[in-house]
């Protein structure tokens, strides 16, 4: 079945560092990709999305590109700030004769020190 | 407040007790899912429901657990004779159209807590 890799956290960085956090996926056909952000005690907010191959998804400084020859879509940043501390989420779209939903990665910690 | 709501925020129940979690979708939005959020594990989708209709429940536990969304009212799930192991957090969200061409909207989580 469907499913999404993400790289193991925590990550820890220094304020201004650069930022990358793999997500590799497994899927038929051609899904949508999306990178969903969960700060302390909150809910999942949308970052980003990608909706076919070669597109560039970017939001807030964020940045990822769905590679279907890798089946990646990575998540950078040029420039982190303490407020990017947070749990990130890569996640496909899981499309079926049912409609679709969500397939969420493991989640990928980051903590940005200043 | 136009966002998802969840309610309770926190739960604790004792084993063999039951469980019942509410979401109130965004205002026009009739595309319910449910993802539960074990500790240090990433979201597992649970359940899909559309107006009075469950699309997709291959996430749900065969036993115990089941999910409504009403003509009216908010969408339920239920957790009957609950066990340590259904400790997590449980999220919903809601979207305008299927997810996978539209947006999922979050609501903060209902954790809950088996004693």
């Amino acid at each position: 079945g469907n499913s999404v890799t993400q790289m193991e956290g925590p990550v820890t960085l220094s304020e201004e560092a650069f930022l990358t956090i793999n997500c590799t996926y497994t899927a038929t056909g051609y899904p949508s990709l999306f990178w969903y952000v969960q700060y302390p005690g909150e809910g999942l907010q949308l970052l980003l999305k990608a909706t076919k191959a070669d597109d560039k998804g970017s939001n807030k400084g964020f940045e990822a590109t769905y590679r279907k020859e890798t089946t990646s879509f990575h998540l950078e940043k040029g420039s982190v700030q303490v407020s990017d501390s947070a749990v990130y989420f890569c996640a496909l779209s899981d499309m079926n004769n049912q409609g679709g939903k969500l397939i969420f990665g493991q989640g990928t910690e980051l903590s940005v020190k200043p | 407040n136009a966002g998802v709501m969840q309610n309770p925020r926190h739960l604790v129940r004792r084993r063999g007790q039951e469980a019942r979690l509410r979401c109130s979708p965004m205002k026009g939005h009739s595309h319910v899912y449910w993802y539960r959020q074990l500790p240090e594990e990433g979201l597992k989708f649970m359940v899909y429901l559309q107006k009075e209709n469950i699309i997709d429940e291959s996430g749900m536990p065969k036993e115990r657990f089941s999910a409504e969304f009403p003509k009216e009212g908010p969408s339920i799930l239920r957790i009957q004779q609950v066990v340590r192991g259904d400790s997590a957090a449980y999220f919903c969200a809601s979207s305008l159209n299927s997810a996978a061409t539209g947006e999922l909207f979050f609501g903060e989580g209902s954790r809950l807590t088996v004693l």
